[in-house]
């Protein structure tokens, strides 16, 4: 069973420009979440999507946004990158969200380095 | 609100030592509680979970963590560590019911010294 399948794994942008990132969760799972990893803050949650909603939201400005399409695929983007936005982006998927100890399983990450 | 404070941010341990990584949590409900491991420029792994069926959980690699209500603690342990634990470890409680966030500790990283 593959797993949760993020590209591109490496993003080097300049500043002001926007980015778009990709993840495939595995198979058979609906929700996916978003989450960026920095040295200063830490783990943090971005969004969470399940069958093409947007369910809840972190604290994040207007400029991260997302989507999830209909098989269940989800994008992540940026616009107007600034240098803090360089960070590790995970992407987690789950089988059945709101239900309680369910696992979340992670992809490798976007490394993005905003220049 | 929810949240999880990791007491140790680096530990260090002699490779067939026991290994401890401490976790007090905060939820205003009954949690559900992990543990995630993260290797050098990888994604994370799951641990192990508390879903309030057994307060001690056994998951891979020999690791196990004991809830313990009284204490709002989830400790993780194994009894011997190896060179291949050395990595980086995160407490996470789950927000709750209808929305599936979770909340990370800030970390702590594991050095197995030979």
């Amino acid at each position: 069973k593959a797993g949760v399948t993020q590209t591109p794994r490496y993003l080097i942008k300049t500043r002001g420009q926007q980015v778009t990132l990709s993840c495939s969760p595995i198979s058979g799972h609906r929700s996916v979440s978003w989450y960026q990893q920095t040295p200063g803050q830490g783990l943090q949650f971005l969004f969470e999507y399940f069958s093409e909603t947007q369910r809840n939201k972190g604290n994040f400005p207007g400029r991260f946004s997302g989507r999830q399409f209909s098989n269940s695929r989800s994008e992540m983007n940026v616009s107007t990158l600034e240098l803090g936005d360089s960070a590790l982006y995970l992407c987690a998927s789950s089988h059945r969200p709101g239900q309680g100890a369910t696992e979340a399983f992670f992809g490798q990450g976007t490394r993005l380095t905003v220049v | 609100a929810q949240s999880v404070t990791q007491l140790d941010s680096h530990v260090s341990v002699s490779e067939g030592t026991p290994v401890l990584l401490r976790c007090n949590y905060s939820s205003s409900y009954s949690p559900s509680l992990f543990w995630y491991v993260q290797h050098p420029n990888k994604g994370l792994q799951l641990l192990l979970k508390y879903t309030s069926a057994a307060t001690l959980v056994k998951g891979i690699n020999g690791f196990e963590a004991e809830f313990k209500k009284s204490e709002t603690s989830f400790h993780l342990t194994k009894p011997s560590a190896h060179m291949s634990d050395a990595a980086e470890y995160f407490c996470v409680v789950s927000a709750p019911l209808g929305s599936y966030k979770l909340i990370f500790g800030s970390g702590t990283r594991l050095l197995v010294r030979p």
